[in-house]
């Protein structure tokens, strides 16, 4: 069965200090990975996703970035953190549309989750 | 309107009662349609893929209105393990990787 994890699960940073969230998929390949965030009172907003190693699309303009180095790892970073980068961080997969058995390819599972509280 | 939009809520029903949940979407060309759960300060769930014009497993049943751009969700013998955020979930038009997420109903079942 497949497996998400992240981490850290809680992380209090100062402004203008650097990010690195990470994420892993154990039990699939070519998994297409995603992250969201959830900021207080509102719903989830797509981050960046991606399809395959090093590919990366981005949804929202921020000073945010993401990086697939390998296939089953999702990283999330800044080089300098807002107040406004607080929030509960999402990561997810769903099933690559050419890979065969497993959930349907559009259903996504969610990570346990980073929260983080930018000071 | 809102690409997703939900009943806000919120909604405080005995055990055993059933509830319903409704949400509409914008965007013609979706395909795809979800619910999911979310527990206070935890990740969503999954809960019901939505397909065709509707399905249910369990005590849930999930409803499809294509014509009308509407989803629900009807929860039967509702037990206080259903207390939760339930997230209507529409996939963007023409794309099978982006998720609109709506805002969430929460329910709170009291004994």
């Amino acid at each position: 069965s497949q497996t998400i994890h992240q981490w850290p699960a809680t992380l209090v940073q100062p402004v203008g200090s650097p990010l690195s969230l990470e994420c892993t998929v154990e039990g699939t390949s070519n998994p297409n990975l995603y992250w969201y965030r959830q900021a207080a009172g509102r719903g989830l907003q797509l981050l960046f996703y991606s399809v395959g190693i090093g590919q990366i699309s981005s949804e929202v303009p921020q000073n945010l970035s993401a990086s697939r180095p390998q296939d089953r790892q999702f990283i999330l970073s800044s080089k300098k953190l807002l107040l406004s980068d607080s929030g509960f961080y999402l990561c997810a997969w769903s099933r690559d549309v050419g890979t065969s058995g497993g959930p349907p390819y559009n259903e996504q599972f969610f990570g346990p989750g980073t929260r983080l509280t930018v000071l | 309107r809102k690409e997703v939009e939900q009943d806000p809520g919120p909604f405080n029903v005995p055990e055993g009662a059933t509830v319903a949940f409704n949400c509409t979407y914008s965007n013609s060309a979706s395909q795809s349609f979800f619910w999911y759960r979310q527990d206070c300060r935890k990740e969503p769930k999954l809960l019901m893929s939505v397909y065709s014009s509707g399905n249910e497993d369990g005590r849930f049943t999930a409803q499809l209105n294509r014509a009308s751009q509407y989803i629900s969700l009807l929860i039967r013998d509702s037990k206080l393990s259903d207390s939760a955020t339930y997230l209507c979930v529409v996939n963007r038009g023409g794309s099978n990787y982006k998720l609109t997420f709506g805002k969430g109903t929460l329910l709170t079942v009291n004994p």
